[in-house]
């Protein structure tokens, strides 16, 4: 059963800093890794999604890296900002199920 | 292109009531997925359809079904309502490619309330 980590479970930051979230998954038998962000009360945004195939992803201040033999993936944001503060939501996937972590909480201050 | 859409957004229930929830997908997706989310369990795989075909199920009681319909709109049922049903309940759709898992996209919600 895949089981998936992220940390931290929260993060507190000032703006412009670059920050790491980490993602840690079990079974390496996956096919590939999105990334998501979820905002209060709101659905997923899909940020990043990496073949297996790949190792990084990128979409501006964003990139993603993904190590199927280690079961890692981390997501680097770079020169935060006060609208990158949300939940942030790693999910391996395996046919077309996704397994989620339970994010991690991302607080930008201004 | 319009998003994932669900409807409706919000839901007031009783316990013992059932429920129908909606998802329209992206155009030209034919993969349609529901999630529960909860502040406890966090996002959990409910079920996953193709072609009006149940391919994936998760963990749920019998009481939580779906249907998928031939444009790919797809509903959900939860009978016999509980308390811990309430939840938000996420809806995703993907563009099948064969034998790949590809990018998924998500509705914004349906929260559903039982009182």
């Amino acid at each position: 059963k895949q089981e998936v980590t992220q940390i931290p479970a929260a993060l507190s930051v000032p703006e412009g800093e670059n920050l790491v979230l980490n993602c840690s998954f079990t079974d390496s038998a996956i096919y590939n890794l999105q990334w998501f962000r979820q905002d209060p009360g709101k659905g997923l945004t899909s940020l990043l999604l990496i073949q297996s195939s790949q190792r990084e992803q990128t979409s501006g201040r964003l990139n993603a890296s993904l190590d199927k033999s280690s079961g890692r993936s981390t997501l680097y944001i770079a020169a935060s900002q006060p609208g990158d503060s949300a939940t942030y939501l790693c999910a391996p996937i395996r046919g077309q199920k996704l397994v989620f972590g339970q994010g991690t909480r991302l607080t930008i201050n201004p | 292109k319009a998003g994932v859409t669900q409807t409706p957004r919000y839901l007031i229930k009783t316990r013992g009531q059932q429920v129908t929830l909606s998802c329209s997908p992206i155009s030209g997706h034919r993969s349609v997925s529901w999630y529960q989310q909860t502040p406890g369990q966090g996002l959990q795989f409910l079920f996953e359809y193709f072609s009006e075909t149940q391919r994936n199920k998760g963990n749920f009681p019998g009481r939580f079904s779906g249907r998928q319909f031939s444009n790919s709109r797809s509903e959900m049922n939860v009978s016999t309502l509980e308390l811990g049903d309430s939840a938000l309940y996420l809806c995703a759709s993907s563009l099948e490619a064969s034998g790949a898992a590809v990018e998924q996209y998500f509705g914004p919600g349906t929260r559903l309330t039982v009182t």
